[in-house]
């Protein structure tokens, strides 16, 4: 069975300041990996997402995620947060037995202050 | 268009009640599925389908019955309401692009339970 973990339910950063959202997965196949990001009272938006290839990964607003295989991780970064990037944040695995399936993590949220 | 759209946005019942809550979608996508989000967990499978007439059950599924009568339509019907499904519900579609299923949320529905 897969799970995500994702350590730090609430991550607080000075605006310009590096953003780093922690997830670490769980998978006995080759995982699909998966950030989204929910705004308040609104759905969740695909960031990014990993499926083969290149480990690093480039999204929407500026975030990059890496696929660390070796330390079963997929760690959101952003260079310099913006106070629009407040927002709750959930990593997901799929995998290539499940991949119509999503199993998200419990979530981080993320303050910007100023 | 529309994307993902869910009815009702909000919605009270008292304990016992029964109630229907509508997902539709215009993106022709064979997968729809019902998730609930509650403070601290997550996002949940309740129950999704991989085509026009099929359901599956999901991660949490009792107390939740769901149809899918035409493609673009998935229902999540709750019977007896109880104060244990007050929750945010999300639906979602995906399509597949190669191996991966990219899931497409709606706005959702609050739903407190009395």
């Amino acid at each position: 069975a897969q799970s995500v973990t994702q350590l730090g339910s609430h991550v607080s950063v000075s605006e310009g300041a590096l953003v780093l959202l922690r997830c670490n997965y769980s998978s006995s196949v080759p995982p699909y990996l998966f950030w989204y990001v929910q705004y308040p009272n609104q759905g969740l938006q695909l960031l990014l997402k990993y499926t083969t290839g290149a480990t690093l990964v480039k999204g929407i607003n500026g975030f990059e995620a890496e696929f660390k295989k070796s330390e079963t991780s997929f760690h959101l970064t952003k260079p310099s947060a913006h106070m629009s990037d407040a927002a709750e944040y959930f990593c997901a695995v799929s995998d290539t037995v499940t991949a119509s399936k999503l199993t998200f993590g419990t979530g981080t949220r993320l303050q910007v202050t100023l | 268009n529309a994307g993902v759209t869910q009815t009702p946005k909000f919605r009270v019942l008292k304990t016992g009640q029964s109630m229907t809550l509508l997902c539709a979608q215009d993106m022709n996508h064979e997968y729809m599925y019902w998730y609930r989000q509650d403070p601290g967990m997550g996002l949940r499978l309740i129950h999704y389908s991989v085509g026009e007439g099929t359901t599956a059950k999901g991660e949490v599924p009792d107390g939740y019955n769901v149809s899918r009568l035409k493609k673009q339509n998935f229902l999540l019907g709750l019977e007896s309401a109880a104060p244990s499904q007050t929750s945010v519900y999300f639906c979602a579609s995906s399509y597949s692009t190669g191996p991966v299923y990219e899931q497409y949320f709606g706005p959702g529905t609050r739903l407190t339970v009395t």
